[in-house]
């Protein structure tokens, strides 16, 4: 099955600096690639997603990369602001059919203000 | 307002009681999940379910079992609960299996 791997675990940053986290995927066969930002106590939601035709995807201050060849994925996110302190998590699936979502372990992203 | 919904928010119980968690869904999906989720952790789907009458067992093995009678629904239930039981729960639901939607998740602690 699909074995995804997260870094860091626990990311400490000064407000206005970017941050990035990395994520790698075992499964070829996987194309679908989204983040998801957990805010404490919340519920997790989806802030942005790839699919396997696109390298890049930029939505405001974030943007999440892919490399295929190298089956790895990471998110970054550009002056950051004390709000953007969550947990992060990526998550690798397969389109079409009956597929399963299969997550990360987490980043843990402290924006210092 | 469509969203998914679980009940109850918190859930404080003494061990061997019989627990049903509740998770609704007003969007239509036909898929859904129950994922477990200790605090700041990692997800670990525990159930899934592709429409009406079907359920599968996820990654994570659990005691716990589901059902899926109606599209909207899709409680959890422990027949007997324990303190490694404790842990939050997380409903989730999709159209075409991508992106999730999340419902609030319950915490349950079993004492």
């Amino acid at each position: 099955g699909e074995n995804v791997e997260q870094h860091p675990s626990t990311l400490s940053v000064q407000e206005g600096d970017s941050a990035v986290i990395k994520c790698t995927y075992s499964d070829s066969a996987s194309n679908y690639f989204p983040w998801y930002k957990q805010e404490l106590g919340k519920r997790p939601q989806l802030i942005i997603d790839i699919r396997s035709n696109v390298g890049e995807k930029k939505d405001q201050r974030i943007a999440v990369t892919l490399n295929k060849t190298a089956k790895h994925f990471s998110l970054h996110i550009t002056e950051t602001q004390p709000e953007d302190s969550a947990v992060y998590f990526c998550a690798a699936s397969i389109s079409g059919g009956y597929q399963k979502v299969t997550f990360g372990t987490g980043t843990k992203l402290q924006v210092i203000p | 307002e469509a969203d998914i919904y679980q009940t109850p928010r918190y859930l404080v119980i003494g061990t061997g009681k019989k627990i049903t968690l509740e998770c609704s869904q007003t969007m239509g999906h036909d898929k859904m999940y129950w994922y477990q989720q200790d605090p700041g952790m990692e997800l670990h789907l525990i159930h899934y379910s592709y429409g009406v009458n079907s359920t599968e067992k996820g990654d994570l093995s659990s005691e716990s079992t589901v059902s899926r009678i109606r599209t909207e629904h899709f409680p959890l239930t422990l027949e007997s609960a324990r303190p490694s039981h404790t842990s939050q729960y997380l409903c989730a639901s999709s159209l075409t299996g991508q992106p999730q939607h999340f419902g609030d998740g319950t915490r349950l602690s079993i004492l």
